[in-house]
This record gives C-alpha cells, sequence and structure tokens, in this order.
C-alpha cells in the first residue's frame, strides 16, 4: 500500500505570496490531518478533515485554510506568507478518530 | 488542547544499552501513541495505548501508562545506531484532539 503522499517536498516562497500544498492520504483513510513543525514551536496542528469536512481546527490565523476533496486528497493553503510561516509542514491520514496517524514526509517551505 | 511534557529532552547513549523516556499530562486522555521523527523526515507511528492498558510491546520497544500518574515512559532495549531519532508522545484527549510533545532527542554513539 503506498503511504501518504506530500507535494511538493521543497518549496521556496515570497514574503507577501500565497502557496498551496498537496496531500494524498494511504488508500482507504478518509481523515487527513495537517501539522506545522517550527524548531521554536514544536508540531503545532492546523486542522482536519473528514469526508470533505473540517472536523477540527487549530489556532492558527485565518491564512491558513484547507480542504479535501471527495477522493479523500487534501490540500492546504497559506495566504500573504510571512517569514514566520517558514517550517515542515507535515500531513497525515488515519483510518478513524483513535487510529495512529500515518504522515508524509512533508513540504519544507522557505519564506525569503 | 494539553501537551505532553517529555523528559529528557535529550538523551546520549552508547549502542547496547537502553533508553528511557518519559510523558507525562495533565488532564484524562482517550489514548497515547509515541511516534519516531528522523531528521527532517515524517514521523512514524511505534506503539498505542490505550488508557485502560498498562503496558504494551513492539520489538525492543516497551511503553507503560500510569494514569493515575498521568504519565507513560518508552523504553527502547539494546539500542542501535538506527535509533536515533526525535521521539514524541502524543495525546489524545477524549474529544479526539492528537497533541504532540515536544520531543526527546535520542543519540546513539557507535
Amino acid at each position: 500500500k503506498a503511504g501518504v503522499t506530500q507535494t511538493p517536498r521543497y518549496l521556496i516562497k515570497t514574503r507577501g505570496q500565497q502557496v498551496t500544498l498537496s496531500c494524498s492520504p494511504i488508500s482507504g483513510h478518509r481523515s487527513v490531518s495537517w501539522y506545522q513543525q517550527t524548531p521554536g514551536q514544536g508540531l503545532q496542528f492546523l486542522f482536519e478533515y473528514f469526508s470533505e469536512t473540517q472536523r477540527n481546527k487549530g489556532n492558527f490565523p485565518g491564512r491558513f485554510s484547507g480542504r479535501q476533496f471527495s477522493n479523500s486528497r487534501s490540500e492546504m493553503n497559506v495566504s500573504t506568507l510571512e517569514l514566520g510561516d517558514s517550517a515542515l509542514y507535515l500531513c497525515a491520514s488515519s483510518l478513524s478518530r483513535d487510529s495512529p496517524l500515518h504522515f508524509g514526509n512533508g513540504t519544507r517551505l522557505t519564506v525569503t | 488542547s494539553q501537551q505532553g511534557e517529555e523528559d529528557p529532552q535529550a538523551l546520549s547513549i552508547q549502542e547496547g544499552e537502553n533508553a528511557t523516556m518519559n510523558c507525562s499530562y495533565k488532564t484524562s486522555i482517550n489514548n497515547l501513541q509515541w511516534y519516531r521523527q528522523n531528521s527532517g523526515r515524517g514521523l512514524v507511528h511505534l506503539i498505542l495505548i490505550r488508557s485502560n492498558e498498562r503496558e504494551k510491546h513492539s520489538g525492543r520497544l516497551r511503553v507503560t501508562l500510569d494514569t493515575s500518574k498521568k504519565s507513560s515512559s518508552l523504553l527502547i532495549t539494546a539500542s542501535r545506531a538506527a535509533d536515533t531519532a526525535s521521539y514524541f508522545c502524543a495525546l489524545l484527549s477524549n474529544d479526539y484532539k492528537l497533541s504532540f510533545g515536544a520531543g526527546t532527542t535520542v543519540t546513539v554513539r557507535a
């Protein structure tokens, strides 16, 4: 079974631009979660989608948004990028709400 | 949502030794999960222990959970160079929110 796939692997953007990151979950997994990882803040939960609906949301500003498609693939978008948005963005899928997460290798976003 | 507090922040051991790391938390949980992360990669799930379980094993890994003390420990026995990584505990709350601790960085010296 293929694992969680995130694209692109690396991104360099300029302040003020916007970015879209993509995640394909493991086949059969309907829940997709997104996390931001930085050296200072650690792993911070962004949001979780299930059956195309946002089920949970972390404490991030409205510049961070996401969506999930009918095939469970998910995208997250960050608008008006700030230097502090530089991070590793991790996507994870799971079978159910209380089962383990399966992570992709992340998208490394650098904002200059 | 609560985060687990992990201890120690960093650990350096010789190959063949055991490594123990701890995770403490404040409110009740649905389950507690341990993950490993190699540098710059995604996290890999190691063990999930439910709130009504006390101990679980997987290969060289042993996880204990003490809900009365609100703490868990992860033991890696007979460590290898390949165990060098960051280890995170993650707490699933009863309203299904998963939050991660800051992690323990383990270095296994050859």
